[in-house]
């Protein structure tokens, strides 16, 4: 099956500051979706990109398919951005296979 | 986006003792759902794939007759841990396609099992 790696693992950001955090998959998808874990657990749908580029407010992603990676930008980071980024990649039957998550951590 | 809703958002409960979970898709109707299970500072794994009407899918190394699931109605799949153990003590998160809304999947919010 496909398989998916995000880095880095941790990140610690002080407020204010851009990040880029990455996600490279195996095989080519048609589905790639980045989320948001908040502190109680849920996921938070953050972009549907397959490939290209799209924005909402402080957060940006770009799915380059042709080299299998995606990243997502946080810019201005701010305190309420904390919490576990996952990217996930679709595998045959609507299955999504999650990578393991980048942890970021904003101090105020 | 589509609205999936799961109960009980957490739950204790003694060893060997049943318990079961509910995912609802409030606002859209979902043939298939999907059952995640997540430990502590790990990622999610599937479970099971929920179809309406039909048997679930498996993942390998998930015992069927563990984690039983039903999709009895096109906006309800229940996740029921049988003869619970501690160490089936984790996250449990559903999802679900709302189909000719987008190709996105929306989850729920998660239901927190501890075993005692």
């Amino acid at each position: 099956g496909i398989q998916v790696e995000q880095s880095p693992p941790d990140l610690i950001l002080q407020e204010g500051a851009n990040s880029t955090l990455r996600c490279n998959f195996s095989d080519s998808v048609n589905n790639l979706q980045w989320f948001h874990q908040n502190p109680w657990g849920q996921l938070i749908n953050l972009f549907y990109i397959p490939s290209g580029t799209k924005q909402n407010g402080r957060l940006s992603a770009t799915t380059v398919a042709t080299e299998r990676y995606s990243l997502l930008y946080i810019s201005s980071s701010q305190t309420t951005d904390s919490g576990v980024y996952f990217c996930a990649a679709m595998e045959y039957g609507n299955k999504l296979v999650f990578g393991a998550g980048t942890i970021l951590r904003v101090k105020s | 986006g589509a609205v999936v809703s799961q109960h009980p958002s957490w739950v204790i409960c003694k060893s060997g003792t049943s318990v079961k979970i509910e995912c609802r898709s409030l606002d859209f109707q979902a043939t298939t759902m999907f059952w995640y299970r997540q430990f502590p500072k790990q990622s999610l794994m599937l479970m099971a794939t929920s179809n309406e009407g039909s048997k679930a899918t498996y993942e390998q190394g998930v015992e069927k007759d563990k984690f039983l699931i039903n999709h009895a109605s096109l906006t309800l799949s229940t996740l029921t841990v049988t003869s619970a153990h501690p160490e089936d003590s984790s996250f449990y998160i559903c999802s679900a396609f709302p189909g000719d809304r987008g190709p996105e999947a929306f989850f729920g919010q998660g239901t927190r099992l501890t075993v005692v």
